[in-house]
């Protein structure tokens, strides 16, 4: 069964400063994988997708991740952080075009520092 | 165009009690999805519909829950007796199927506090 890890439940970083966020996953084939941001009182909105197309992914607010089949990973990347991003990310896998369920990893608590 | 809505936003019931929730997806999604998350875990599947069809209700915890969707629109998911340990956050979640793939639209959930 595919599974996603998120490495760190909490990251702080200050505002102005580059935000990383670590996805790995585990499938013998490389699936589709996304990522969603929860802001506090809010559901999970969509920032980016992989879907095979390009390994560099640009998403909403300025955020971009990676598809590194090497490594595994989807790691999620901004240059520069705002008091803005402060909430909660998921990375998730999905097996295909047609996805059926997803997995998720347990999610990064993001908190910005002014 | 309306998202994925959910209702109620919040449930405080007791032990023993009965709770429906209910997804209205976007207009003209076939798929359909149910997800929960207890407190400090990962968002895990509970099932999935196409249309009116259960395609896969793999992830449903047991026999307990029921989810339904009548005429393929929305969906309920009615838990029945609640226990404890149903306590957390429901995700909806809706997609349709198209050239780019499919991406699921997500729904604000509903959280359950089973006291």
């Amino acid at each position: 069964a595919q599974s996603v890890t998120q490495l760190g439940s909490h990251v702080s970083v200050s505002e102005g400063a580059l935000v990383l966020l670590r996805c790995n996953y585990s499938s013998s084939v490389p699936p589709y994988l996304f990522w969603y941001v929860q802001y506090p009182n809010q559901g999970l909105q969509l920032l980016l997708k992989y879907t095979s197309a390009a390994t560099l992914v640009k998403g909403i607010n300025g955020f971009e991740a990676e598809f590194k089949k090497s490594e595994t990973s989807f790691h999620l990347t901004k240059p520069s952080a705002h008091m803005s991003d402060a909430a909660e990310y998921f990375c998730a896998a999905g097996r295909g075009s047609t996805l059926g369920r997803l997995y998720f990893g347990r999610g990064t608590q993001l908190t910005v520092w002014p | 165009e309306a998202g994925v809505t959910q209702f109620p936003s919040h449930s405080v019931i007791e032990k023993g009690q009965t709770v429906t929730l209910r997804c209205d997806p976007i207009s003209g999604h076939d798929n359909l999805y149910w997800y929960r998350r207890v407190m400090g875990k990962e968002i895990k599947f509970l099932l999935h519909f196409v249309k009116e069809s259960k395609q896969d209700e793999s992830g449903m915890p047991n026999n307990r829950f029921l989810a339904e969707r009548t005429g393929g629109t929305y969906s309920t998911l009615k838990v029945q007796p609640a226990e404890l340990e149903d306590s957390g956050v429901y995700f909806c979640a809706s997609s349709q199927v198209t050239g780019g793939g499919e991406t699921q639209y997500f729904g604000p959930g509903t959280r359950l506090l089973v006291l």
